[in-house]
């Protein structure tokens, strides 16, 4: 079936920082990727979407390539800042199934 | 951008009381609506879809009969809890979409029984 694999968190940083997040996915057919946001006490922010092989997503600072060779999306940012702490989710979508498959999130902590 | 409203954002009752959940779609008709569990520093667990005027496809695991869930109109949808208990307690989360919207997130809904 569908899946979805990240790094385990926490990740701590330093302000300034270089981030990367993995991200693996397993799907049958074409999915969409995407990574959400969750800020603490709150529901999940749409970050950036790569919908086919190649696309990069951006928003924010945040970059991600749909890498279909490799199945992967990771998420990076050059430098990050303290109010980039949050949990950062990447999630696929296939038509087929109608269904978003979320991973289980990836903990980030930037400290000033 | 498109917008998901839920409300309450917090609730906390007795155990035994049913607790009732709206999802609603601001901006945009939302064909399909999903239904997720979250539990404390885990990810989101899909308990169902709803499509507009149609019974709600619940995940394997999921009892239908405890989290009734009706999608009566584009904009809106209800989660009910029925008879909930402490194990019930979580922070559930709505989200809303379209052939022409990508999934939007209503900032869930902690629950709390006591």
């Amino acid at each position: 079936g569908n899946s979805v694999t990240q790094m385990e968190g926490p990740v701590t940083l330093s302000e300034e920082a270089f981030l990367t997040i993995n991200c693996t996915y397993t799907a049958t057919g074409y999915p969409s990727l995407f990574w959400y946001v969750q800020y603490p006490g709150e529901g999940l922010q749409l970050l950036l979407k790569a919908t086919k092989a190649d696309d990069k997503g951006s928003n924010k600072g945040f970059e991600a390539t749909y890498r279909k060779e490799t199945t992967s999306f990771h998420l990076e940012k050059g430098s990050v800042q303290v109010s980039d702490s949050a949990v950062y989710f990447c999630a696929l979508f296939t038509s087929g199934t109608y269904k978003y498959i979320f991973g289980t999130g990836t903990r980030l902590k930037v400290l000033a | 951008g498109a917008v998901v409203s839920q409300h309450p954002s917090w609730v906390i009752c007795k155990s035994g009381t049913s607790v009732k959940i709206e999802c609603r779609s601001l901006d945009f008709q939302a064909t399909t609506m999903f239904w997720y569990r979250q539990f404390p520093k885990q990810s989101l667990m899909l308990m169902a879809t709803s499509n507009e005027g149609s019974k709600a496809t619940y995940e394997q695991g999921v009892e239908k009969d405890k989290f009734l869930i009706n999608h009566a109109s584009l904009t809106l949808s209800t989660l009910t809890v029925t008879s909930a208990h402490p194990e019930d307690s979580s922070f559930y989360i709505c989200s809303a979409s379209s052939s022409n919207q990508p999934q939007h997130f209503g900032d869930g809904t902690r629950l709390s029984i006591l």
